[in-house]
This record gives structure tokens, sequence and C-alpha cells, in this order.
């Protein structure tokens, strides 16, 4: 069974910037959550994909997108970088998002915004 | 808004020593409680987890406390060993949503 990976690892990009994270989800999960964790802190909601659409978003601007493909991977999109959003970007996968389904995280993409 | 605080921040304990570390929430739609432990580079992982109509839940050496009058909840690590040193979160979760709303985290050092 393979788990939840995530690519690139590391990132760096420049204020303006627009960036792409990829997810590929655990096998016979067909739920992706994504999350960002600042440095000492913990992980915040962005959204959840569920069967190929958002199902639930967290306080985070509209330049935070998403997509979830028929093999239920996922990419974040963040538009208009700004210093505020170097974080480590955090996958997690899991079967229908029913909130006692464990959550599966992929080791993050950690990104840099200078 | 912090729905979820967690306190300590940092803890240091002495290896077989006990470490509690505790969390309080403010949403009572909140209906699933777990706890994630992060090891640097790695992404979190569930250690244990716990719902409001159970007090307490032990598995090996981890236990969480349930107090639902307070919306208060922790966790204990007994017998803690050097390889227990990670950053542990606590989490709630509303079901319905099953977003993870999580703790600021605490840094636990277990010193041989």
């Amino acid at each position: 069974e393979t788990g939840v990976t995530q690519s690139p690892t590391h990132l760096i990009k420049t204020r303006g910037q627009q960036v792409t994270l990829r997810c590929s989800s655990q096998s016979g999960h067909n739920t992706v959550s994504w999350y960002q964790q600042a440095l000492g802190q913990g992980p915040q909601f962005i959204f959840q994909y569920y069967r190929e659409e958002e199902n639930g978003r967290g306080n985070f601007p509209p330049r935070f997108s998403g997509l979830q493909f028929p093999n239920y991977s996922s990419e974040l999109n963040v538009n208009a970088l700004e210093l505020d959003d170097s974080a480590l970007y955090l996958c997690a996968s899991s079967k229908p998002p029913s909130g006692s389904n464990e959550q599966f995280f992929g080791p993050g993409t950690r990104l840099t915004v200078l | 808004q912090q729905q979820v605080k967690q306190s300590p921040q940092s803890l240091i304990v002495q290896k077989g020593g006990i470490s509690i570390i505790n969390c309080a929430y403010e949403n009572t739609a909140f209906d699933y409680f777990p706890w994630y432990q992060q090891f640097p580079g790695k992404g979190p992982a569930l250690l244990i987890a716990i719902r409001p109509d159970v007090s307490e839940k032990k598995e090996g050496r981890f236990t969480i406390s349930f107090n639902k009058s307070a919306k208060q909840f922790s966790l204990h690590i007994m017998d803690s060993q050097p390889g227990d040193s990670a950053t542990y979160f606590c989490a709630a979760v509303e079901t319905s949503y099953g977003k993870l709303t999580f703790g600021q985290g605490t840094i636990l050092t277990v010193h041989p």
C-alpha cells in the first residue's frame, strides 16, 4: 500500500509568482484535504476535495485554489504569492469525508517566498 | 479565532516520566478528538483519538482523558522514552464537516 506522496519537497519562489503543489492520495482514498503549517504552529485547514469537487474551505483567500483528478490525486495552486505564504503545505487523504475517518498526511512541501 | 488551545508549548521530561499535554476547545459541535505526533520532516501521524461519550481511552502508554463539561482533554504519555521526542498536536473535528482544527502544538523532549 502506497502512502500519501507530495511533490516537490522544497520550493523557493518570489513575491507575486504562482505555485502548484501536487499530492497523490493513498490507495483506496477518495478525499484529499490541504493544510498550511506555518513555522511553530499547528496546521490550518485550507480546503477539502471529494469526488473532484471542493467540499469545504477554511479561512483562505481565493488566490488559494485546488483541483482533484479522477484518480483522486490533487493540486494546490497559489497565485500572487506573499511572504506570509511561506509554510509547510500538507496534504492528507482519507476515505469519504466523515470526520472519524483517519486522515493520512504526506510529508509536506516546504514553500519559501522571498 | 483559536478554537483549540493547547499547552504547554514545550515540555521536557526525563526517561520513564509522565508527559501531560492539555487542550481546551470552544466549539460544542466538535465530536471527535484526535491527537497527532509529528517528527521533523514528516507529516503528522494519528496517535490516538476519542469521542466525547467516553471519558478515557488508553492505547499502550498513551491515554486520553476527556472532560466534556469543561471542554477539555489531555494526553498522558506514561513511561516516556527518548523516541517519544516529537511535536504533539491535539485536534478537534465536527464529523459532519471532516476538517481537522489543530492546537498550536507541544514540543516534547524526553531526556535519556
